[in-house]
Parts: C-alpha cells; sequence; structure tokens
C-alpha cells in the first residue's frame, strides 16, 4: 500500500520569503505525484504533476516541485512567496498502473500561513 | 472547464436517518468518481472509486451497506449515508475525471453534521 508523509503541519512565512514543503512517499512501484492547494472556503485545485521525463516540474502560480527517485520524495518550492498563497497544500500520489490507477492517497496536508 | 459540484454544501440530519449528498460533473463526463472523506485537521481519506455503471469498489475498512455510492450516469454519483450516527459527522469529498483518469477534478465537498 501506498503511504504519504508531509513533514510541516503548520509553515509560517512572511511575504517574499522562500518556501519548501516536504514530501515522501512509500511505494514500490511507479507513481504519478501530485501536489493540491486549497484555499480556504474553496476546493482542491492541481498545483503541478509529475508523471515522467524532467524531474522538476512546475505548475501554477510560480510553484515547482522536484522528484527525487532515490529519495522518494517530491518537494514542493516557491522562491517568493505571497499572502495570497495562504492555504492548505497537500501531496499526493497513485499507482501509475495496475488496477489502483487513478486512486489518490493524500498526504497530511501542510498549512502555510504568509503575513504580509 | 472541469467544474464538479456538490450537493448540499452541507447538511445537518439526526441519528438514524439518511442522508443522500450529489456530485455532478458540470461540463464533462466523468467515467470515474471518487469518494473521499476528511475528518478535521486530517487527510482526505479515499472511501470509494466508482465506474459509470457498475457497482462501486470500496476501501478496506468502509462500510459498503452504510456507505451507498451509485453512478447511474456519466455526470451523476451520489453517496447516501444510511442510518447515519454522530461519528459520520464530516466532510465529504467528491472527485471525477474524464479519459485522462489521472487527472482529479475535486468538487468543494459536503460538511455532513449528525446529532
Amino acid at each position: 500500500a501506498q503511504s504519504v508523509s508531509q513533514h510541516n503541519h503548520h509553515v509560517i512565512l512572511s511575504e517574499a520569503a522562500s518556501l519548501e514543503l516536504g514530501c515522501n512517499y512509500s511505494y514500490g512501484g511507479t507513481v504519478n505525484l501530485f501536489w493540491y492547494v486549497q484555499y480556504p472556503g474553496q476546493h482542491l485545485q492541481l498545483l503541478l504533476k509529475y508523471f515522467s521525463g524532467d524531474p522538476l516540474v512546475k505548475g501554477i502560480k510560480g510553484f515547482e516541485a522536484e522528484f527525487i527517485k532515490s529519495k522518494f520524495s517530491f518537494n514542493l518550492r516557491k522562491p517568493s512567496v505571497q499572502w495570497s498563497d495562504t492555504a492548505e497544500y497537500f501531496c499526493a500520489v497513485n499507482d501509475a498502473g495496475g488496477t489502483s490507477y487513478g486512486k489518490l492517497t493524500f498526504g497530511q496536508g501542510t498549512i502555510l500561513t504568509v503575513h504580509p | 472547464g472541469a467544474v464538479v459540484s456538490q450537493h448540499p454544501s452541507w447538511v445537518i440530519c439526526k441519528s438514524g436517518t439518511s442522508v443522500k449528498i450529489e456530485c455532478r460533473s458540470l461540463d464533462f463526463q466523468a467515467t470515474t468518481m471518487f469518494w473521499y472523506r476528511q475528518f478535521p485537521k486530517q487527510s482526505l481519506m479515499l472511501m470509494a472509486t466508482s465506474n459509470e455503471g457498475s457497482k462501486a469498489t470500496y476501501e478496506q475498512g468502509v462500510e459498503k451497506d452504510k456507505f451507498l455510492i451509485n453512478h447511474a450516469s456519466l455526470t451523476l454519483s451520489t453517496l447516501t449515508v444510511t442510518s447515519a450516527h454522530p461519528e459520520d459527522s464530516s466532510f465529504y469529498i467528491c472527485s471525477a475525471t474524464g479519459t485522462v483518469t489521472y487527472e482529479q477534478y475535486f468538487g468543494p465537498g459536503t460538511r455532513l453534521t449528525v446529532t
């Protein structure tokens, strides 16, 4: 079975600070990797995804993530956060093949608070 | 595009009653829909996967007779919580995929409170 671990429950930053949110997964097979964001009062939205190829993927709103296979990690980064990035961020994985294709396993979520 | 709606957005019911939650894909045909449950300050836990026209597949530990899922059309799936109890109080979220099954679009969620 897959599992996803996000290292920080709550991160507090000032505007313009750099962000890195950790995500590690446990699974022996090939996975697809995702970061979702949930702004206050809104539904989950896809920030970025990795399937194959360049392990550095770029998403919306200036976010990027790097897949390091040897470390089973998919950390989310942004060089300079804004107040509007205040939200909860979820890392998720799914099996890239087999009968469980499409089913997402989520991490615990990280709440990011950005102070102006 | 790729909008998923849920109805109702919140519901309060008495213990022992049943509650139906609808999940609709508004601008695409959803071949697969997923139902999640989210407890306060916790992650989303997958409850079941439903494919249009077939029986839902439930995750281990989820009571299929308590959480009835119907996916009768390519745009609608329903989750019925039968004989609800206070411990069923939670935030229920659905997601839907089209032909590209790794791309899930999430609904806004339904807050269920059982008194």
